[in-house]
């Protein structure tokens, strides 16, 4: 069945660089996009950015300066790195697939914190 | 950017109420919303997409509706497993944007 689980650090300094990680199973990244979805605490969601089937990226364009989305297709795995993290950038982050957002990962919360 | 302006914030029900949640787009979205149903603690789950398809497993007092701007999510019969935060997400153009959720309590 489909399935995604994001990974990475609870807690990044400020200034420094957040990586997380979207394993996925029972699909394929060659034939699906998957999108980062952000919620800071208590808010709602944002699109974070975007990478397609055919290995294309999109961003937020509030973000798209310190935001690189890739992945690696053997491993079915979808990487997310954003840099000069600040406090602003503290939320549960998600992975989701198709432009749609049918299925999303259970989300990884991220503290941006000295 | 495509503005979602969703109403109400706040929804307050009895069990087997109907209510309605809408959405106003910026521009034409041409029928590509979806809307979402997230319980605290937890990833949003599709309820509806492309206006008015349900995905499967989605209970048949769910339902969508709507065309160009404007845009409509309803549940008949509310029951207490449908406390929770709704949004509406057009994906019609990048960026994807979502409504700022409504949050229905009972009453």
């Amino acid at each position: 069945q489909v399935q995604l689980k994001e990974s990475g650090p609870g807690l990044v300094q400020p200034s420094q660089t957040l990586s997380l990680t979207c394993t996925v199973s029972g699909f394929s990244l060659t034939s699906n996009s998957v999108h980062w979805v952000r919620q800071p605490p208590g808010k709602g969601l944002e699109w974070v950015g975007a990478i397609w089937s055919g290995g294309s990226t999109d961003y937020n364009s509030a973000l798209k300066s310190r935001l690189s989305i890739s992945r690696d297709t053997s491993k079915s795995q979808v990487f997310l790195k954003m840099n000069s993290l600040q406090t602003e950038d503290t939320a549960i982050y998600f992975c989701t697939r198709r432009d749609y957002f049918d299925y999303w990962g259970q989300g990884v919360m991220v503290t941006v914190s000295s | 950017d495509i503005q979602m302006t969703q109403s109400p914030p706040s929804l307050s029900a009895s069990l087997g109420d109907k209510v309605t949640i809408t959405c106003q787009a910026s521009q034409n979205i041409n029928k590509y919303i979806a809307w979402y149903q997230q319980k605290p603690g937890k990833a949003p789950r599709q309820l509806i997409r492309y206006t008015s398809t349900l995905v499967s497993g989605t209970p048949s007092r769910f339902s969508g509706s709507g065309s160009g701007r404007d845009y409509s999510f309803s549940i008949s019969n509310v029951e207490s497993e449908d406390i929770a935060s709704y949004y509406c997400l057009q994906y019609d153009n990048l960026p994807y944007t979502f409504g700022a959720g409504t949050k229905l309590e009972l009453k």
